[in-house]
């Protein structure tokens, strides 16, 4: 089955510690997006990628790394720098950066920091 | 600059009612529109999507929304809920040449047996 897969489902961390939350996709999509969910704040966008070893920050990419070394993954790293990592975490694909795609998303990760 | 409006924060309705959730939207181009639910804990699933021709779509789960470019609105609908259809939903728009998706705020269906 083709689809995106995030792990791990619960992620918990000292607060000071980097996290890496990890996205892999076998859709063999181009596109890949990272967003962050909090209660009733909807959907806000970290980074994106439309291309192998290239990325662009999004609303919110501070305190957040990513990498895109590959095609089918795009690890993104919580940094001790980020004030409020307490969050659900949410990775998505789409077939091509622009156009009309839709975007898959993965079942998320929860992250709590303490 | 874009904009998604989803104007009900929450809503609750009693099963086997209607349902029409609404969405607005502010974009330049011709607008690619999606609607997404999601159930607590979960990822978000595409419901129906909106790129050209026809303005009345169907989606998955009995849902329907139509593209009224005049009132710049994407309105989903559902001649009768079930107690399975409580979830979160989102209204996102996009467009030729755009990277990204526009995402609503969402809106809270809550059903009531």
């Amino acid at each position: 089955d083709g689809g995106i897969t995030q792990s791990p489902k619960y992620l918990f961390r000292k607060e000071g510690q980097n996290v890496t939350l990890s996205c892999e996709q076998n859709l063999n999509h181009d596109a890949m997006y990272w967003y962050r969910q909090d209660p009733g704040q909807g959907l806000r966008l970290i980074y994106y990628s439309q291309i192998v070893n290239d990325f662009q920050k999004g609303d919110i990419a501070e305190g957040y790394s990513v990498s895109r070394e590959k095609k089918e993954s795009f690890p993104l790293t919580v940094t001790s720098a980020q004030k409020n990592p307490t969050a659900f975490y949410l990775c998505a694909s789409r077939k091509k950066i622009a156009g009309p795609y839709e975007q898959y998303f993965g079942p998320g990760t929860r992250l709590t920091v303490t | 600059a874009q904009s998604v409006t989803q104007p009900d924060i929450h809503i609750t309705v009693s099963e086997g009612a209607s349902l029409e959730l609404r969405c607005n939207y502010s974009y330049g181009a011709t607008p690619y529109l999606f609607w997404y639910v999601q159930s607590p804990g979960q990822g978000l699933q595409l419901l129906l999507k909106y790129f050209s021709g026809d303005t009345l779509v169907q989606g998955i789960k009995g849902f329907e929304a139509e593209f009224k470019r005049s009132q710049s609105s994407f309105n989903l609908r559902k001649p009768s809920v079930h107690w399975s259809d409580a979830a979160e939903y989102f209204c996102a728009v996009g467009a030729e040449g755009a990277q990204k998706l526009v995402f609503g705020q969402g809106t809270r269906l809550t059903i009531n047996p």
